[in-house]
């Protein structure tokens, strides 16, 4: 069965310091791999996505994630965190021959202090 | 450029009430979604569907209904509110399963008493 792992719920880290957002998964199948950012009262918003290729995936805001498909994980970093990047990540999986579902994990508070 | 837009943003019902959520999408998507986030367990899927006259169960689906009679619009129904259906609900859309990104609206906050 499919489902998806962040296994950090909050991370606190200071400004201009690096951060990482652990996302693992688990599929029998091939997988797309999504990560959104929610702000406050906002609905969630597109950050970055893996579909194939290159392993190594940049988004917006300087956020870039890898896909390891040996460890099934899908790890988002930034090497320098802003304040304004306080917000919730949410790592999402669609399988390749699934039905219309994506999968959402629990989701991560970064919480960048000054 | 709206997107997804969802109506009401707050509400606030008793026990046993019925209403109606309302999400619009003008991006021609086929997909449409509903979705509950309470905190720590991220976004539970209610119910999709995947083209207009259709729709099916997700994750959660006991005590809501839908339609999508508008390609549109996807509408979610509460029939009998009960405190455990306190929750924000997100309505998204995507123009295909799986490899495009879901478009999400900005929520409806609702409180059952």
């Amino acid at each position: 069965a499919q489902s998806v792992t962040q296994l950090d719920s909050q991370v606190p880290v200071f400004e201009e310091a690096p951060v990482e957002l652990r996302c693992n998964y688990s599929s029998s199948v091939s997988v797309y791999l999504f990560w959104y950012v929610q702000y406050p009262n906002q609905g969630l918003q597109l950050l970055l996505k893996y579909l194939s290729g290159s392993t190594l995936v940049k988004g917006i805001n300087g956020f870039e994630a890898e896909f390891n498909k040996s460890q099934t994980s899908f790890h988002l970093r930034k090497p320098s965190v802003h304040i304004s990047d306080t917000a919730e990540y949410f790592c999402a999986v669609s399988e390749e021959d699934g039905g219309f579902k994506t999968i959402f994990g629990a989701g991560t508070r970064l919480f960048v202090k000054a | 450029n709206a997107g997804v837009t969802q109506t009401p943003k707050f509400r606030v019902l008793k026990t046993g009430q019925s209403m109606t959520l309302l999400c619009a999408q003008d991006m021609n998507h086929e997909y449409m979604y509903w979705y509950r986030q309470d905190p720590g367990m991220g976004l539970r899927l209610i119910h999709y569907s995947v083209g207009e006259g259709t729709t099916a169960k997700g994750e959660v689906p006991d005590g809501y209904n839908v339609s999508r009679l508008k390609k549109q619009n996807f509408l979610l129904g509460l029939e009998s509110a009960a405190p455990s259906q306190t929750s924000v609900y997100f309505c998204a859309s995507t123009r295909d399963r799986g490899t495009q990104p879901q478009h999400f609206g900005d929520g409806t906050r609702l409180s059952i008493l």
